[in-house]
């Protein structure tokens, strides 16, 4: 089975550009959520997808955005870039978000450069 | 706000020590996972214990559950060179606004050769 990928892996942008990075789910995972960490902060919680609903919303500014295909397949977007959004951004799925004990799986993570 | 706290924020042993790490966490929660990241990669899921469970034991990892204390503890027996990365907690909570799961700011382990 595969695991969960994340694309691309590495990515530099300039201030003020936009990014998009994608995520696919383990086979039959409808749950996907997003974490940023960085040194500072740590992982922080994005938001999370089910079913192409958003489920769960953390404290993120509006410029961070995301959406969920009926695949399950995941996209965040991350608007007016900021030195600040230069963080690895990890994509997690799960089977069944709403069951108590349920294990989420992590992907690789997307690597954003911010200059 | 960090539902869990990681407890030492480092740690470094000797090959074939055993390394213990310490959690706690604020909230009641339905379940307590740890995870372990290797430096700039994913996180690696390694146990999960309930709210109900006390103890749990995979390999050479036992982790307890205190729901009284509010605090969990993950204990690597005979720890390896490879055993070296960040180690986080990650708390389920029964109530919560804004975040699913929840995960602490890590120990970062370091197990010497």
């Amino acid at each position: 089975k595969a695991g969960v990928t994340q694309t691309p892996r590495y990515l530099i942008k300039t201030r003020g550009q936009q990014v998009t990075l994608s995520c696919s789910p383990i086979s039959g995972h409808r749950s996907v959520s997003w974490y940023q960490q960085t040194p500072g902060q740590g992982l922080q919680f994005l938001f999370e997808y089910f079913s192409e609903t958003q489920r769960n919303k953390g404290n993120f500014p509006g410029r961070f955005s995301g959406r969920q295909f009926s695949n399950s397949r995941s996209e965040m977007n991350v608007s007016t870039l900021e030195l600040g959004d230069s963080a690895l951004y990890l994509c997690a799925s799960s089977a069944d978000p709403g069951t108590a004990g349920n294990t989420i799986y992590f992907g690789e993570g997307s690597w954003l450069t911010v200059v | 706000s960090q539902q869990g706290e990681e407890d030492p924020q480092a740690l470094s042993i000797q090959e074939g020590e055993n390394a213990t790490m310490n959690c706690s966490y604020k909230t009641s929660i339905n379940n307590l996972q740890w995870y372990r990241q290797n430096s700039g990669r994913g996180l690696v899921h390694l146990i999960l214990i309930r709210s109900n469970e006390r103890e749990k034991h995979s390999g050479r990892l036992r982790v307890t559950l205190d729901t009284s204390k509010k605090s969990s503890s993950l204990l690597i027996t005979a720890s390896r060179a490879a055993d070296t990365a960040s180690y986080f907690c990650a708390t389920d909570p029964m109530k919560t606004s804004y975040d699913k799961v929840i995960f602490g700011p890590g120990t970062s382990l370091s197990v010497i050769p």
